[in-house]
């Protein structure tokens, strides 16, 4: 079945620690995303990348970064300059432009 | 910019009973989409219905239909016949229509929908 692969699903970093964020699809979809969710929050947005090699800074990006060096994969990395990174994290992937996205299940990063 | 708005943080309703979840949107934009994403206690986020900006027709999904009122900038969520299975965070969502470096979508804050035995 054709889906959105985050893990692990729980993760835990020490302080000063950077950690790497794992989002995989296998739909072909172009473009994918990266969004943060804090406790009675909507989901703000990190990073997107709408092509291969390419992405952009979403709301939110300090203390974040990403690659796209495969169309399937879209890593995010937690450094240790985000000095909040408690929070569930979800990926999304879509077609393109104009089409809906689809959400992976998530991942929780939590501070040790 | 654009900004997406739910005013109800929290709404609980009896099993079976019809309810409206509100949304009101600011944006300048005339093409755009409008959606609402359903999040479980599982929190996985699924596409509950999505509207176009150009349709005067509001889109209807099972249970699930919306009133879009364009000119009011309202994009109200109605769930018939509510089920246990509903129970779930409601986002409303806004998508400009454009060109592929335009495609962010704009999430509300959020309904916490809860559907009692």
């Amino acid at each position: 079945d054709g889906g959105i692969t985050q893990s692990p699903k729980y993760l835990f970093r020490k302080e000063g620690q950077n950690v790497t964020l794992s989002c995989e699809q296998n739909l072909n979809h172009d473009a994918m995303y990266w969004y943060r969710q804090d406790p009675g929050q909507g989901l703000r947005l990190i990073y997107y990348s709408q092509i291969v090699n390419d992405f952009q800074k979403g709301d939110i990006a300090e203390g974040y970064s990403v690659s796209r060096e495969k169309k399937e994969s879209f890593p995010l990395t937690v450094t240790s300059a985000q000095k909040n990174p408690t929070a569930f994290y979800l990926c999304a992937s879509s077609p393109g432009s104009n089409q809906p996205q689809h959400f992976g299940d998530g991942t929780r990063l939590s501070i040790l | 910019a654009q900004t997406v708005t739910q005013s109800q943080p929290e709404m609980s309703v009896q099993e079976a009973e019809t309810v409206t979840l509100s949304c009101t949107y600011d944006t300048s934009e005339s093409n755009y989409y409008l959606f609402w994403y359903k999040q479980p206690p599982s929190r996985q986020m699924i596409l509950v219905i999505r509207q176009e900006a150009y349709k005067q027709q509001n889109a209807t999904e099972n249970r699930f239909s919306v009133n879009f009122q364009k000119a009011a900038k309202s994009f109200s969520l109605k769930i018939s016949d509510s089920q246990l299975g509903d129970t779930a965070m409601y986002f409303c969502a806004f998508m400009k229509w454009g060109p592929v470096l335009d495609d962010k979508i704009i999430f509300g804050k959020g309904t916490r929908l809860h559907i009692l035995p």
